[in-house]
């Protein structure tokens, strides 16, 4: 089945360690993304990245760094400099490839980070 | 002012109903746009993209209207399965990976 995976569902960890959050995607799509959602709020865009190997910040970049060696894997690491980590953290892909369809996001179930 | 807006609600309807959900949007260079449905606690599914001549799935209607700058969705004759909280998605032509999720909408169909 095709399809975006993330690992894992809950992350908890204490203050000060950094964590990476894995995302898998299967579908081919060009574009990728990392969401954070708070309780009640709507998702702001954290990175996102349109080809291998290039990446741009989104809104709230700061104490998150990613990766995009390969199209279907684009791994967010929240570090220990990101102020409030706690939150609800979505990947998303697109395909990217030029038409209305290109900028359709799907999004993967998500993995709900504690730090204590 | 927030670059996508939505009424938070709750709305709250009862089944058999008819709700209408906007959008507005301050980009006015905005070209592509989307409604997603959440349910608690789960990851945003696409709903529908909403074309420039509107378009309709079913008891859905999405519409877009670029000189007020808003999106609408209708949702006739509601279930109770409808209910869940509804993102509009508003994605700019000036860089197509930047996209704005409104905060979203809630709805609940009661019996």
């Amino acid at each position: 089945d095709g399809g975006i995976t993330q690992s894992p569902k809950y992350l908890f960890r204490k203050e000060g360690q950094n964590v990476t959050l894995s995302c898998e995607q299967n579908l081919n799509h060009d574009a990728m993304y990392w969401y954070r959602q708070d309780p009640g709020q709507g998702l702001r865009l954290i990175y996102y990245s349109q080809i291998v190997n290039d990446f741009q910040k989104g809104d709230i970049a700061e104490g998150y760094s990613v990766s995009r060696e390969k199209k279907e894997s684009f791994p967010l690491t929240v570090t220990s400099a990101q102020k409030n980590p706690t939150a609800f953290y979505l990947c998303a892909s697109s395909p990217g490839t030029g038409g209305w369809s290109s900028y359709e996001q799907y999004f993967g179930p998500g993995t709900r980070l504690t730090v204590t | 002012r927030k670059e996508v807006e939505q009424d938070p609600g709750p709305f709250n309807v009862p089944e058999g109903a008819t709700v209408a959900f906007n959008c507005t949007y301050s980009n006015s260079a905005s070209q592509s746009f989307f409604w997603y449905r959440q349910d608690c606690r789960k990851e945003p599914k696409l709903l529908m993209s909403v074309y420039s001549s509107g378009n309709e799935d079913g008891r859905f209607t999405a519409q877009l209207n670029r000189a007020s700058q808003y999106i609408s969705l209708l949702i006739r004759d509601s279930k109770l399965s409808d209910s869940a909280t509804y993102l509009c998605v508003v994605i700019p032509n000036t860089n197509a990976g930047k996209s704005t999720f409104g905060d979203g909408t809630t709805l609940t169909v009661k019996p």
